[in-house]
């Protein structure tokens, strides 16, 4: 299993329509949990970290699941702007330093 | 908003060279670290950096690199004897949740 997996898509979704990543990770002793997106060729930029408690950010809201051990990411009302690869980041468990990228998700918004 | 700098954002070297690429990060922040990412795979640890001394290291992270902060400022990523599977963007970032610099694309040739 990889230590950090996701869909890499593309998803092609209409403008407005709601979207929903997952990812899964292998270690359970992981404490740290973010989602990153990255425009093509630019450098990954931090979009939020993911608490146990799950967490909102405007059109973002992101879930923790630890007992299956993945991590989600919805966007409501997608803008041509959201398209991106979204990237699931997780640490390393026995690390505090060590973050363990996915591969991403791509995004597509079509109008 | 502070930013995390780098520089060049390009550089084409001959294999078997030495290269150095350099950062400026958020001057407040305490842990930085060295990615790189392989055109069209995934972002990959190389290294962190704290007080001044490596934390941690990959396995990517062998002899062939290694990192300093010269000057308390700067934090820089030395690839010796450079081989064209080093070619990928290199990223430097600073804090534990990793604000990235825009990048330097590396290109052995």
């Amino acid at each position: 299993r990889k230590e950090v997996e996701q869909d890499p898509g593309p998803f092609n979704v209409p403008e407005g329509a709601t979207v929903a990543f997952n990812c899964t990770y292998s270690n359970s002793a992981s404490q740290s949990f973010f989602w990153y997106r990255q425009d093509c060729r630019k450098e990954p930029k931090l979009l939020m970290s993911v608490y146990s408690s799950g967490n909102e950010d405007g059109r973002f809201t992101a879930q923790l699941n630890r007992a299956s051990q993945y991590i989600s990411l919805l966007i409501r009302d997608s803008k041509l702007s959201d398209s991106a690869t979204y990237l699931c980041v997780v640490n390393k468990g026995d690390s505090n330093y060590q973050l363990i990228w996915g591969a991403g998700t791509k995004l597509i918004i079509k109008p | 908003e502070p930013e995390v700098t780098q520089t060049p954002s390009h550089q084409v070297t001959q294999m078997g060279q030495e290269v150095i690429l350099r950062c400026v990060p958020i001057s407040n922040h305490l842990y930085f670290y060295w990615y790189r990412q392989i055109l069209g795979q995934k972002v990959e640890f190389l290294v962190s950096f704290y007080n001044n001394e490596i934390s941690e290291k990959s396995e990517i992270f062998d002899d062939q690199f290694s990192v300093e902060r010269p000057d308390g400022s700067n934090f820089t990523l030395k690839i010796r004897s450079t081989k064209l599977e080093d070619s990928a963007m290199y990223f430097c970032a600073s804090s534990e949740e990793a604000f990235f610099g825009q990048g330097t694309r590396l290109t052995v040739v």
